[in-house]
């Protein structure tokens, strides 16, 4: 039972347009959620959080937004640039309190020059 | 910023034999570490939740005489990888959380795991 859901495994996006990641959840108790950027044989970065309190966070060229109602969010990266280009996770937390981070299978995002 | 040192990153051993994988937080403590593993093209899957001075929680599947975590320090957890078979080969990350939500979780680099 996959309760964090990336459902495009890949996407390509020109350089300098918007990048939009998008990220479902099914369970309702999860409160914060994450974003990381991962290349190969390396450990994910974090990009930028929100909590369920709040529908949008804004960080520089990323903007998170947050649906409650529909369980999604989306991370969006403008402009758009070759090194962006890696692979996103979307996670979430805070599951009665825990701690634990629940990961999307992720969504390779290449921009191309 | 935060930093979080994973050794080493990359280990290949023999079937049978234990590897050792260090997760050491450079410039903060952290009460709590997280061990991860992940198949290619597939999502990160937490393994245990490594607590200082206690032992660890695993996660359900997770076989916890296989996979031995140690935490002894608030900047050290070690996972080792008891009579490694292939099917152990992987990616295995380790996290930590500095501070308050807002600061996510910081992760080491990985360590690539392949048992011949």
């Amino acid at each position: 039972d996959q309760q964090v859901k990336q459902n495009s495994p890949s996407l390509s996006v020109q350089e300098g347009r918007i990048s939009i990641l998008n990220c479902d959840y099914t369970n309702s108790m999860f409160d914060y959620f994450l974003w990381y950027k991962k290349y190969p044989a390396e450990g994910p970065t974090f990009l930028i959080s929100i909590s369920s309190i709040k529908d949008k966070n804004e960080d520089g060229r990323f903007t998170v937004f947050l649906n409650k109602s529909a369980k999604h969010l989306s991370l969006h990266i403008v402009p758009s640039q070759p090194g962006d280009s890696a692979v996103y996770f979307c996670a979430a937390s805070g599951e009665g309190g825990s701690e634990k981070l629940v990961f999307g299978k992720g969504t390779k995002l290449t921009v191309n020059p | 910023g935060a930093v979080v040192s994973q050794h080493p990153s990359r280990v290949i051993c023999k079937s049978g034999t234990s590897v050792k994988i260090e997760c050491r937080s450079l410039d903060f403590q952290a009460t709590t570490m997280f061990w991860y593993r992940q198949f290619p093209k597939q999502s990160l899957m937490l393994m245990a939740t490594s607590n200082e001075g206690s032992k660890a929680t695993y996660e359900q599947g997770v076989e916890k005489d296989k996979f031995l975590i140690n935490h002894a320090s608030l900047t050290l957890s070690t996972l080792t990888v008891t009579s490694a078979h292939p099917e152990d080969s992987s990616f295995y990350i380790c996290s930590a959380r500095r501070g308050s939500w807002h600061y996510g979780y910081t992760f080491g680099s990985g360590t690539r795991l392949t048992v011949v």
